[in-house]
């Protein structure tokens, strides 16, 4: 059974640091991985996708590496600002068989809060 | 603008009452998703639809219902039989196949037992 797990569960820094975010799930047969964030009371934003094909993917200060072989996909934020605060959520997607279906599977996220 | 819909934002319910979340999408996708959230916890699936007329039990059907009579709309209804309904619900859609497609997700519906 695929889980995922999002360590730490809550993050404090000060505004300018860079920081990584971690996930991990526990079977590398992924269709797609997702990073997403979420404001209190609000729903999913998606951040980045990386294809299983991929190793990584880029937007602006925003980088994410996907390792299948580790079970490990990391979420880079160069130079935090206050603005960032918000809870980050990892998903992986699956492919199931017979009949074909689609599935997501969820981390329980990592609250971020960067201080001015 | 595209996106996806969902009214009320915040609901009550009394006990033994059903309430029926509304969830409706303009971006032309096939799959539909409704999950549930508690606090501190991961995003559940309580059911889904990737063609109409058609949907499937998530992790945690037990309690709630669904139809998928349009594309574009996916309500769901939190029945009596939900135990331990207060939560955030949120409806999520996207392309059905494809890796590099992405989900996309509403606002969410605080739902609470008074």
């Amino acid at each position: 059974k695929q889980e995922v797990t999002q360590i730490p569960a809550a993050l404090s820094v000060p505004e300018g640091e860079n920081l990584v975010l971690n996930c991990s799930f526990t079977d590398s047969a992924i269709y797609n991985l997702q990073w997403f964030r979420q404001d209190p009371g609000k729903g999913l934003t998606s951040l980045l996708l990386i294809q299983s094909s991929q190793r990584e993917q880029t937007s602006g200060r925003l980088n994410a590496s996907l390792d299948k072989s580790s079970g490990r996909s990391t979420l880079y934020i160069a130079a935090s600002q206050p603005g960032d605060s918000a809870t980050y959520l990892c998903a992986v997607r699956l492919v199931l068989s017979n009949p074909r279906t689609y599935k997501y599977i969820f981390g329980t996220g990592t609250r971020l809060k960067v201080l001015a | 603008d595209g996106g996806i819909t969902q009214s009320p934002k915040y609901l009550f319910r009394k006990e033994g009452q059903n309430v029926t979340l509304s969830c409706e999408q303009n971006l032309n996708h096939d799959a539909m998703y409704w999950y549930r959230q508690d606090p501190g916890q991961g995003l559940r699936l309580i059911y889904y639809s990737q063609i109409v007329n058609d949907f499937q039990k998530g992790d945690i059907a037990e309690g709630y219902s669904v139809s998928r009579e349009k594309k574009e709309s996916f309500p769901l209804t939190v029945t009596s039989a939900q135990k331990n309904p207060t939560a955030f619900y949120l409806c999520a859609s996207s392309i059905f196949s494809g890796a590099g497609n992405t989900i996309y997700f509403g606002e969410g519906s605080w739902l609470t037992v008074v």
